[in-house]
């Protein structure tokens, strides 16, 4: 069946620096992917998605590519804040195996140090 | 637009004891999903309605977990009795179909804690 895996938190970085989260998938059809934020306390949002391959998800200075070849969805960020902490979930969507059905990875936490 | 509500946004209960929890989808949203996400993990589905239909609830313990969606709108999942293990953050979401590329839309979730 189809699953997301993500790279093991915590990960830990200073202000300023360069985020990346690995994400990478198994999938039967063509899915849609996304990443979704969950803030300390608060639900699940979504922060960006893409929806075929070499599409470019992007929303609040992140971004992901959707890469078939490598069936991958990086997470990355150029310069990251304080309030960028939080649990990123990278997630799947396929018509083929999962009839729409979210499928998640386990989350990345990330720590951002002032 | 108005976003998924849910309530009550905490609850704590004794083990044994029953509890309901309560869903309103954004307007016009056919698909409905309730998950639990126990501490450090991620979501994992109960159930998926489509409009007031079950598409599937294959992880749902139907020993003591139900759910329903009178008239493909409101929604509530309740758990009876509860057991130690449920304790967790019981989150509903929305889309508006099941084409590709569609997001699901998260409420703030319910903590529930059995003590």
């Amino acid at each position: 069946g189809d699953s997301v895996t993500q790279m093991e938190g915590p990960v830990t970085l200073s202000e300023e620096a360069f985020l990346t989260i690995n994400c990478t998938y198994t999938a039967t059809g063509y899915p849609s992917l996304f990443w979704y934020v969950q803030y300390p306390g608060e639900g699940l949002q979504l922060l960006l998605k893409a929806t075929k391959a070499d599409d470019k998800g992007s929303n609040k200075g992140f971004e992901a590519t959707y890469r078939k070849e490598t069936t991958s969805f990086h997470l990355e960020k150029g310069s990251v804040q304080v309030s960028d902490s939080a649990v990123y979930f990278c997630a799947l969507s396929d018509p083929v195996d999962s009839n729409y059905q979210l499928i998640w990875g386990a989350g990345t936490k990330l720590i951002i140090k002032p | 637009e108005a976003g998924v509500a849910q309530s009550p946004r905490y609850k704590i209960i004794e083990k044994r004891q029953s509890v309901a929890f309560w869903c309103n989808p954004i307007s016009g949203h056919a698909t409905l999903y309730w998950y639990q996400q126990i501490l450090g993990q991620g979501p994992k589905l109960l159930i998926q309605f489509q409009n007031n239909g079950v598409v599937d609830d294959s992880q749902l313990p139907k020993d003591r977990f139900s759910a329903e969606r009178l008239k493909g709108v409101d929604s509530t999942l309740k758990i009876q009795p509860a057991k130690l293990e449920d304790s967790a953050v019981y989150l509903c979401a929305s889309s508006a179909n099941t084409l590709m590329g569609t997001e699901a839309f998260f409420g703030q979730g319910t903590r529930l804690t059995v003590v």
